[in-house]
């Protein structure tokens, strides 16, 4: 099974900070990872797929990148709709979710 | 655009079988791949499984003796059912339409839309 690691777990921000997060796999998974925001008592929504493909509707400030192994999302400017919990997800071999990053208020 | 909503029993005793639907709007089922996820309260994503349109299915390999997906075209709409519940299934139960690259086989895909989600508990 590959394994998939968020790094870190929690984070807190302000509003406009930039915020990066991180999601390992444990072993290659090409481009084939996903991000998706969710926030309490709703259902996830994707924002990237394929490593760094914007889904449409999803604003710009988000970006995805990376191959292989390792895999950023990028909020380039924080605002108060994106606090949230963000997850991500490999589909190489069969699926699996990465433990999710919870961004908070600072 | 397309819809989906679960539904289903929100109590389910242990060892017997959940069984939830998942009704699709907006869109013929007759494609794409239609997968069900679910969450414990408090914790993370796990994913349960597909089914193709065609009717093939891939499932968790750590559930995989329990499930089994199904579609009605008819209906348009598809179903979970897992067998010998235990309290650690007690999750909230999410459909969602399964993008991919191509279609046929296995490929590497991406989830959109979601449903809702329902919350099933597995108590006596």
């Amino acid at each position: 099974d590959i394994q998939m690691t968020q790094s870190p777990s929690s984070l807190s921000a302000s509003v406009g900070d930039r915020v990066t997060i991180t999601c390992r796999a444990s072993q290659s998974i090409s481009s084939y990872l996903n991000w998706y925001q969710q926030k309490p008592g709703k259902a996830p929504k994707l924002l990237i797929y394929v490593a760094s493909t914007l889904q449409s509707g999803v604003p710009s400030r988000f970006s995805g990148s990376g191959s292989g192994t390792d895999f950023t999302l990028t909020i380039s400017s924080l605002q108060p709709e994106d606090f949230a919990t963000y997850y991500c997800q490999q589909s190489y071999i069969t699926e699996a979710f990465g433990g999710g990053t919870k961004v908070e208020i600072k | 655009q397309v819809q989906l909503q679960e539904s289903g029993p929100g109590l389910v005793k242990p060892s017997e079988t959940l069984s939830l639907t998942c009704t699709v709007s907006g869109g013929s089922i007759s494609s794409y791949y239609w997968s069900w996820i679910r969450q414990p309260p408090g914790k993370g994503l796990e994913w349960i499984g597909y089914i193709y349109s065609r009717g093939s299915t891939n499932y968790n390999p750590s559930l995989k003796s329990r499930i089994t997906i199904s579609l009605d075209t008819s209906k348009n709409q598809f179903s979970l059912k897992l067998s010998s519940v235990t309290a650690a299934d007690t999750a909230v139960y999410y459909c969602a339409r399964r993008k991919a690259e191509w279609y046929g086989g296995d490929p590497p895909g991406w989830f959109d839309p979601w449903g809702q989600g329902t919350l099933v508990t597995v108590s006596s």
